[in-house]
This record gives structure tokens, C-alpha cells and sequence, in this order.
């Protein structure tokens, strides 16, 4: 199956600085890409769907200026968790999505925040 | 996108089929059925996906009901690794969104 990346797999800040999270389609390229945020023995939540070269949409309830996505190419998505507080503290999983066909939405190894 | 239900738990020996079962009763007749799985503290993991015949792949079987209101995926042989939570999403054909159910979290034991 198809390959998603994501750098960094764990990340440790402060309160208050932002974090940048990447999400890499490693051999397709990916029109669609998501995020979810994932809390302890809970179900994966969806954050927000990005098209590439356009304005990412927010589910209800997301802060589109606190969590900032940026889907420049076909292959590169990033999620900035911006002013991050302890709350943020979660596992962040981004999913691809190819061109054609039944597409199937293939998701990478996650990355854990833990914010101090 | 059609709800999904499924139970919370199942256990199962290891070398003995694993049968998850999934209700979706107000499906679409063009939403597909999808199965992934999450081992824990990994990405979710794509399984299998089908409309309305019965698939199979180098990894599960998923038996659909004629109606297509319940599926089934089976693990033919389940070994430890399979011990992970296992989600059924219901959804159209070139829809974007997956909504995550709480899904069933299913124990492979020696």
C-alpha cells in the first residue's frame, strides 16, 4: 500500500512556542490530505480536511488560527500548532488521500506532542 | 455518511478466525464500506473495503449482507499482531471525510 510519513514521531515544548508537524505522501501524490487528533483510549477525532493549493476546512469546534495547515504540494502537508498549552498534549495523525478511483485514505505513524 | 455499530470488544484464540462484526443499517446504496485497524500508539492501518460483494485480500475477508445493512471482516488465522482496535466506516464512493467510531477492540490470545 501506499506510504505516509510523519516528522517529528514525538515532540516535547514548552507552553506558549508552536510546534510544526509534517505529513509526507512517500509514493503517491495526495489531492486530499487530513488530520486528526487522537486522546488517550479515545476514537481518532477529525480535525480538518486540506486540498492541495487551497484554504484548509476546520471541523466545528477546531481553532483554525490555533491549529494552522498548510498543504503546498501534492506530496507535503504540515499541521502548526501554534502557542501550544498542555491541553494540545495529544497524538496527531495525518491521512492521504490519492487521485483516482476509490480512493482509499492512507495514514501515517502519528506524531505525539507533549506539551509542558 | 451511514452510522456504524460495533462492539466494544471481542476476544479471540490465536490460529481461530476472528469475525468482526459491523451493523451499518441506514447505508447508501453507494456508500462503501471500510475496515481499518489501529495497533496501539500507531496510524490506523487500511484493511479492506467493499460495496456490495463479498471481497478478500492478502489480509481479511469482508462478507457484506445481501441488504447490506451488517458486514463481517474475518481473519482467517489471527495471530497476536491482530490485537489491535478495528473500525468500520460507512461513506460515499468519493467522499472525503472518515468519521471514526469508537470501533472494537479485538484480543488475540495465546
Amino acid at each position: 500500500g501506499a506510504v505516509v510519513s510523519q516528522h517529528p514521531s514525538w515532540v516535547i515544548c514548552k507552553s506558549g512556542t508552536s510546534v510544526k508537524i509534517e505529513c509526507r505522501s512517500l509514493d503517491f501524490q495526495a489531492t486530499t490530505m487530513f488530520w486528526y487528533r487522537q486522546f488517550p483510549k479515545q476514537s481518532l477525532m477529525l480535525m480538518a480536511t486540506s486540498n492541495e493549493g487551497s484554504k484548509a476546512t476546520y471541523e466545528q469546534g477546531v481553532e483554525k488560527d490555533k491549529f494552522l495547515i498548510n498543504h503546498a504540494s501534492l506530496t507535503l502537508s504540515t499541521l502548526t500548532v501554534t502557542s501550544a498549552h498542555p491541553e494540545d498534549s495529544s497524538f496527531y495523525i495525518c491521512s492521504a488521500r490519492g487521485r483516482s478511483g476509490v480512493e482509499t485514505q492512507y495514514f501515517g505513524p502519528g506524531t505525539r506532542l507533549l506539551v509542558l | 455518511d451511514a452510522k456504524t455499530t460495533q462492539p466494544p470488544s471481542m476476544d479471540c484464540a490465536e490460529g481461530r478466525a476472528a469475525n468482526l462484526p459491523c451493523n451499518h443499517s441506514t447505508i447508501s446504496g453507494n456508500e462503501y464500506v471500510y475496515w481499518y485497524r489501529q495497533i496501539h500508539s500507531q496510524g490506523p492501518q487500511y484493511i479492506i473495503h467493499g460495496l456490495k460483494n463479498n471481497e478478500t485480500n492478502e489480509m481479511a475477508s469482508l462478507i457484506i449482507t445481501e441488504d447490506r445493512k451488517s458486514s463481517t471482516l474475518i481473519l482467517p488465522h489471527a495471530t497476536l499482531r491482530d490485537t489491535a482496535v478495528y473500525y468500520c466506516i460507512a461513506l460515499l464512493y468519493n467522499f472525503n471525510k472518515f468519521y471514526f467510531g469508537s470501533g472494537t477492540k479485538l484480543n488475540v490470545k495465546p
